[in-house]
């Protein structure tokens, strides 16, 4: 099984800022398989990120995601209110599995 | 527009049987595996399992293998979650969602999620 580990656990930052979140897998993963969520209080996950750096329909651009072996980011280039939220990779490679999730919170 | 719209809260006892559903509609339901995804009060998302509607392959995480039974009814475009026996421990919010393309992708889309309390 992969395991997936996110940090930082919470991320504290100003709208505005670039925020810059990780995701370490346990061995490596095809970059095909790596996609990344964000899930606010009391809605469904929502897919940002598929294929490592491929943007989902309907995302803005200032979501990217990068990375390839065991290490993976999310980056988002300028913090808007609406995406304080919660963020998970997952990788979808045969057992899929997500990460524990990263906590975007405003400073 | 792609939907799926997921059946209401339960509460039931230790023991209980429960059947949860999701509609899809807005795409071809036989074409796209559908998979369900499990989130414990206050933690993250846990893979159950998926199934392709169009011929029923199903695969399950080895956590759930066993523990619950995925099922669909292409006829109505409806997945199903089943459980013969619950326990307090499957208390959690369940979302089933549709895989972006081939059975190992991407959730693309998702249900509202239903909320299962199991409780005596």
């Amino acid at each position: 099984e992969i395991v997936l580990t996110q940090s930082p656990g919470t991320l504290s930052l100003s709208p505005g800022e670039r925020a810059t979140l990780s995701c370490r897998a346990s061995q490596s993963v095809s970059s095909t398989y790596l996609a990344w969520y964000q899930q606010k209080p009391g809605q469904a996950p929502r897919l940002l990120i598929y294929g490592a750096s491929s943007g989902a329909t309907g995302i803005p651009d200032r979501f990217s995601g990068s990375g390839s072996g065991t290490d993976f980011t999310l980056t988002i280039s300028r913090l808007e209110p609406e995406d304080f939220a919660m963020y998970y990779c997952q990788q979808y490679g045969g057992s899929p599995s997500f990460g524990q999730g990263t906590r975007l919170e405003i400073k | 527009e792609v939907q799926l719209v997921q059946s209401g809260a339960e509460v039931k006892k230790p023991g209980e049987s429960l059947k949860i559903s999701c509609k899809g509609s807005g795409y071809s339901f036989t074409s796209h595996w559908i998979g369900w995804v499990r989130q414990m009060p206050g933690k993250g998302l846990e893979w159950m399992g998926i199934m392709y509607p169009g011929d029923s392959d199903t695969t399950y995480s080895p956590s759930f293998q066993g523990q619950v039974t995925i099922s669909a009814d292409k006829s109505i475009s409806t997945a199903y979650m089943q459980w013969s026996s619950l326990k307090a421990s499957d208390t959690a919010i369940y979302y089933c969602g549709r895989l972006r393309s081939s059975r190992w992708s991407a959730f693309d889309m998702w249900g509202q999620g239903t909320m299962v309390i199991v409780s005596s």
